[in-house]
């Protein structure tokens, strides 16, 4: 089975700072990927999929790169509200695998 | 408006047997593939199963394997997990979220959860 790694697995980052999350699948996926924020006591909300597409209504400040086995999430300007957990997944087959989170807080 | 209501969570011995529900509206339930997701208390999220909305298909993680069958009416827009030989590590909120495409896709709608509690 292909394995989702994530790094860091937390950060703490000052209030505009640029945020950068990445994730990296033991196989190719070519751009099966997308990205998960999960506040605190809420349920998962999706951010991107096909690795770098927007999902309606989420802000512009967050954005997806990457194919293959190498992917980022990066916030340009980090803001109080993006505290939260941050999964990405493959879903190109099964086991549709998440990586194991990175928790991003506020300095 | 999409909508997924999950029931059916509760407290349950080891060995046990449970069957979760979720209930869709407001897409053709049909066309999409639906997938369940597990959050044990504290960790992170745990792909458990996915049932395609095409030819039928349906996928489990190696933990669940053999212990749990998905299930849909698409008649009834509902979607089932139905659970045997509960664990102690089965633990979690179970979310029921629908797929961006009929056989696969990003999870772009997920439920509010269903706590399982497997305990003696």
């Amino acid at each position: 089975d292909i394995q989702m790694t994530q790094s860091p697995s937390s950060l703490s980052a000052s209030v505009g700072d640029r945020v950068t999350i990445t994730c990296r699948a033991s196989q190719g996926i070519t751009n099966y990927l997308a990205w998960y924020q999960q506040k605190p006591g809420k349920v998962p909300k999706l951010l991107i999929y096909a690795a770098s597409t927007l999902q309606s209504g989420v802000p512009s400040r967050f954005s997806g790169s990457g194919s293959g086995t190498d992917f980022t999430l990066t916030i340009s300007s980090l803001q109080p509200e993006d505290v939260a957990t941050y999964y990405c997944q493959k879903y190109n087959s099964a086991p549709r695998t998440f990586g194991q989170g990175t928790k991003v807080e506020i300095k | 408006e999409v909508q997924l209501l999950e029931s059916g969570g509760g407290l349950v011995q080891p060995g046990g047997s449970l069957r979760l529900s979720c209930a869709a509206s407001g897409f053709s339930f049909s066309s999409y593939a639906m997938t369940w997701v597990r959050q044990a208390p504290g960790k992170g999220l745990e792909w458990v199963s996915t049932f395609s909305g095409g030819g039928g298909s349906t996928y489990y993680a190696d933990s669940v394997k053999g212990r749990v069958t998905i299930s849909r009416d698409n008649s009834k827009n509902t979607l089932y997990l139905q659970m045997n030989s509960l664990r102690a590590e089965d633990t979690a909120v179970y979310y029921c979220a629908k797929e961006r495409g009929l056989e696969r896709g990003a999870l772009n709608y997920w439920g509010q959860g269903t706590l399982v509690t497997v305990s003696s």
